[in-house]
């Protein structure tokens, strides 16, 4: 059964750090790996995709790594700003698993001004 | 709005109400989900419909019954629910597998009194 982690649960960093947010999953036999961002009561919007085939993904300040050999993605966020406070969630698809992502339960981020 | 629409956004129900969650998309996606967001943990799949045929319930309670009319359209009918399943059910919809074109609604925020 796949299992998702997010470390750590919850970050607050000043303005203009870089930082870094951690997703692990057990099985490594994934199709691709997909990284999302949730505002306070709102849904989910997509990041970055990473297909298993790829190392990388970048988007603007965002850079998402692939190691599917050790079962582990970073998200990787330049300068931060306020405004990329929210929650960001990973998630995990494979075949195998039906018409469905598996998800970690997220990381809580929170860039202080 | 992120092209999946969810109404109420807000629900307040009694244990011995009946109540319906409706999602909608035009985006032309053939599958639709629920999952259910509490606090501090993963978004829990509940149903999955591809072209109209529920192809999966992740072992929920019958106290909750979907309802897919059309590709367009998911329900969620509720009824004698617990205080337990107050949460965030989130909607969304896929072209198809391979978690590509994923998209999420806002949700409803359910309490249940």
């Amino acid at each position: 059964k796949q299992e998702v982690t997010q470390i750590p649960a919850a970050l607050s960093v000043p303005e203009g750090e870089n930082l870094v947010l951690n997703c692990s999953f057990t099985d490594s036999a994934i199709y691709n790996l997909q990284w999302f961002r949730q505002d306070p009561g709102k849904g989910l919007t997509s990041l970055l995709l990473i297909q298993s085939s790829q190392r990388e993904q970048t988007s603007g300040r965002l850079n998402a790594s692939l190691d599917k050999s050790s079962g582990r993605s970073t998200l990787y966020i330049a300068a931060s700003q306020p405004g990329d406070s929210a929650t960001y969630l990973c998630a995990v698809y494979r075949q195998e698993y039906g018409n469905k992502l598996v998800f970690g339960a997220g990381t809580i981020l929170r860039v202080k001004s | 709005e992120t092209g999946v629409t969810q109404t109420p956004r807000h629900l307040v129900m009694g244990m011995t109400n009946k109540k319906s969650l409706k999602c909608e998309q035009h985006l032309g996606h053939n599958a639709m989900y629920w999952y259910k967001q509490s606090a501090k943990k993963p978004l829990e799949l509940m149903f999955v419909y591809n072209f109209k045929e529920q192809t999966e319930n992740n072992s929920v309670p019958s106290r909750f019954s979907p309802e897919c009319p059309n590709s367009s359209h998911l329900f969620l009918h509720l009824h004698t629910l617990q205080p337990e399943d107050s949460a965030l059910y989130l909607c969304a919809s896929s072209q198809g597998p391979s978690g590509y074109g994923y998209t999420f609604g806002s949700g409803t925020r359910l309490t249940v009194v």
